[in-house]
C-alpha cells in the first residue's frame, strides 16, 4: 500500500465553483501534513500546511482527520489560476523525509 | 534570490552512459533531497542528506549515487543509465531544526532526463 494516496482526478469545475478532495495516509505516526501545488512542467511549491484543528488561507481550507487518517483540501470560488495538480505531503515523526501523493489534478474552466 | 538551482534542465542519454545532476541551494539549509517524478507515481525519494556529511537511501536508490559536496551542493550520479531512469528529477532543500518539524521544502526547476 502506498504511504500517501490521492484521487488523481481530474476534477473539472467551472469558475466560481467549490471543489474538494481528500488524501489518505497509511502511517499513523505521521506528524506533519502539507498541500503543495504543482503547475504543468514546473516544480512543486508549498500551498499550505495542515494543522490539527483545520486551517484556512483565503479561499483554501485544509482539514486533518487523524482517526481516519486523511487530509482534505477545499477550494472555494475557484479561479482559472487554480488549475494545477495538488500534492498531498506527509512527514513522519522521527524522519526527515517527505512522502508525496501522486497528485490530484484540478482544471477550472471559464 | 536563486533558491535551489539544478543543472542541466534537459538531458538525453544513451543506455549505459553516465552523468551527474548538479544541485545547489543558497538558503543555508541543512537537508537536501533528490526525487524523481513519473506519471501517476508522484514524487519518489531517491536519496537524501539530512545534514552536511551524511547521506541516506530513500525509496528508489538503485542505480543512483549521491555526494553531499558541502552544505550548498548535493549531486546525483547515474553510473550506467537505463531507459527505466527516464524521468523528471527534482532536487529540494529544507531546514528542519528537529526531525519531523514543520518546515517547507523548496524545489529546483527540475531536470528532464530521457534515456534511449
Amino acid at each position: 500500500r502506498k504511504e500517501v494516496e490521492q484521487d488523481p482526478g481530474p476534477f473539472n469545475v467551472p469558475e466560481g465553483a467549490t471543489v474538494a478532495f481528500n488524501c489518505t495516509y497509511s502511517n499513523s505516526a505521521s506528524q506533519s501534513f502539507f498541500w503543495y501545488r504543482q503547475d504543468c512542467r514546473k516544480e512543486p511549491k508549498l500551498l499550505m500546511s495542515v494543522y490539527s484543528s483545520g486551517n484556512e488561507d483565503g479561499r483554501f481550507t485544509a482539514q486533518l482527520n487523524r482517526a481516519s487518517q486523511y487530509i482534505s483540501l477545499l477550494i472555494r470560488d475557484s479561479k482559472l489560476s487554480d488549475s494545477a495538480t495538488y500534492l498531498c505531503v506527509v512527514n513522519c515523526h522521527n524522519d526527515y523525509k517527505l512522502s508525496f501523493g501522486a497528485g490530484t489534478t484540478v482544471t477550472v474552466r471559464a | 534570490n536563486a533558491g535551489v538551482t539544478q543543472t542541466p534542465k534537459f538531458q538525453v542519454l544513451k543506455t549505459g552512459q553516465s552523468m551527474t545532476l548538479q544541485c545547489a541551494q543558497d538558503m543555508n539549509h541543512n537537508s537536501m533531497y533528490w526525487y524523481r517524478q513519473d506519471p501517476g507515481m508522484g514524487l519518489r525519494l531517491i536519496y537524501y542528506s539530512a545534514s552536511e556529511g551524511t547521506t541516506d537511501k530513500g525509496e528508489v536508490p538503485n542505480g543512483y549515487n549521491v555526494s553531499r559536496l558541502n552544505k550548498r551542493e548535493f549531486s546525483l550520479r547515474l553510473e550506467s543509465a537505463a531507459p527505466s531512469q527516464t524521468s523528471v528529477y527534482f532536487c529540494a532543500s529544507s531546514d528542519p531544526k528537529v526531525i519531523g518539524a514543520r518546515t517547507e521544502a523548496f524545489f529546483g526547476q527540475g531536470t528532464r532526463l530521457t534515456v534511449v
